[in-house]
């Protein structure tokens, strides 16, 4: 049984630049929900998508952007790079409906660097 | 907002016990805890729902105060394989595991 997995692993880009990070989530996870982890810090929400459609937004500008595909695989854009941008991107995803106490099942992260 | 947690960090001998508090300033409907190793991603250990819920997950287990908005993890007997940064996330009615982060807590254990 495939958990989460994440594309690329590590990314260099320069500021100004953008990026599409990639997901697909664990089989029979329908949600994807996407986290900024700066070093030594705990994960911060970005945005959850679900049926396609994003349902709940961080307070992340309008820069971070996101896709969700009918088979529930989601991509992370990011425009107009800034040097604050470089952490580890998380993936996670879960499940919605029947209960809310889905746990969420992270991948690995992408590691982007902005220099 | 963000949950609070203490400590930020502890150093245990392997063996000994260990409380992880988290803090909310917001009313809750669940709390999650995960670990997460250096390198690694988060790994989910418990949820717990409002109402007085304890859990336990090996000898690692946990309560929830709702009415205080509080959660504490408890580590007892700890292993080597309990080091990492442990955090608390909290969920809130309707918030469709919208999950909020805490400041994290690095556990450390030596032989």
């Amino acid at each position: 049984d495939a958990g989460v997995t994440q594309s690329p692993t590590h990314l260099i880009k320069t500021r100004g630049q953008q990026v599409t990070l990639r997901c697909s989530p664990k089989s029979g996870h329908d949600t994807v929900s996407w986290y900024q982890q700066a070093l030594g810090q705990g994960p911060q929400f970005i945005f959850q998508y679900y049926e396609e459609e994003e349902r709940q937004r961080g307070n992340f500008p309008d820069r971070f952007s996101g896709h969700q595909f009918p088979n529930y695989s989601s991509e992370l854009n990011v425009n107009a790079l800034l040097l604050g941008d470089s952490a580890l991107y998380l993936c996670a995803s879960s499940i919605t409906g029947g209960s809310y106490n889905s746990p969420l099942h992270f991948g690995n992260g992408t590691r982007l660097t902005v220099t | 907002q963000q949950p609070v947690q203490s400590p930020q960090a502890v150093i245990l001998r392997e063996g000994e016990d260990a409380v992880i508090n988290c803090s909310s300033s917001k009313a809750l409907y669940s709390v999650h805890w995960y670990r997460q190793k250096h390198g690694e991603a988060p790994v989910f250990l418990m949820i717990l729902l409002k109402g007085g819920e304890q859990k336990g997950h090996e000898k690692i287990s946990a309560s929830f105060n709702e009415k205080k908005q509080q959660s504490s993890l408890y580590l007892t007997a700890s292993q080597l394989s309990y080091s990492g940064t442990y955090f608390c996330g909290t969920e809130r009615r309707g918030g469709y595991q919208k999950v909020t982060f805490g400041t994290g807590t690095k556990l450390q254990v030596i032989p």
